[in-house]
């Protein structure tokens, strides 16, 4: 089975922090997806990926970054967190039938 | 504009009664469709999928049912447990597989009672 791992379960960080969240994969996907879930609003796509050093913008891609170093490995960069983006974010990596997700991060910013 | 559309945001159903959930897309380009399910504190997991060329397909409990004149899918549980609470999104996508990204409804959260 695909496995679909987030470093952090959860985390709490002030406002203007810069803020990582990792995701790591481990069946050699090309294709990578960041998504945040809201209560309300379902998931909203905010970067994904098709492979090494490829990115591509979302839905609401505003106050966020990825990075995609090596094929394994997705990660979401906050630059300087904000309030409005507490919430809860998933990682997922693209494998039929459909993706697979990560358990997800909880962040909240203080 | 929302393409993926899931307008009760909350069922409750009777343990062993039928939970239907339902799901209507405005893109008729969508070809494929999928069904996951969220716990609290996890991430979205599959339930079951749906090919365009199929109007129905089944995997014990549940079934996901397509008419895709209506552009409209419903995901069938039968009987419903209380372990089937939980949030239900529904997908769609232009194509089967990982090139296509997937669409997501803003879920129905199913509340199955003992």
């Amino acid at each position: 089975d695909v496995k679909v791992t987030q470093s952090s379960r959860y985390l709490v960080k002030r406002t203007g922090e810069k803020v990582f969240l990792e995701c790591v994969q481990d069946m050699d996907h090309e294709n990578m997806f960041w998504y945040r879930q809201d209560p309300g609003l379902g998931l909203r796509l905010i970067y994904f990926s098709y492979d090494v050093k490829m990115k591509e913008k979302g839905d609401i891609p505003e106050g966020y970054s990825v990075s995609r170093e090596k094929k394994e490995r997705f990660s979401l960069i906050l630059e300087s967190a904000s309030t409005n983006q507490t919430s809860m974010y998933l990682c997922a990596s693209s494998s039929l039938p459909g993706y697979t997700f990560g358990s997800g991060t909880r962040l909240t910013v203080v | 504009d929302q393409q993926v559309k899931q307008n009760s945001p909350s069922l409750s159903v009777q343990e062993g009664r039928i939970s239907i959930l339902n799901c209507d897309y405005t893109n008729s380009m969508f070809d494929y469709f999928l069904w996951y399910k969220k716990y609290p504190a996890e991430g979205p997991t599959f339930l079951i999928s749906i090919s365009s060329i199929k109007d129905k397909n089944e995997d014990g409990r549940f079934t996901v049912f397509l008419n895709k004149s209506a552009k409209h899918l419903s995901l069938h549980i039968v009987p419903s447990q209380p372990g089937d609470s939980a949030v239900y999104f529904c997908a769609a996508s232009k194509s089967r597989g990982s090139q296509g990204n997937l669409i997501f409804g803003k879920g129905t959260k199913l509340s199955v009672k003992p």
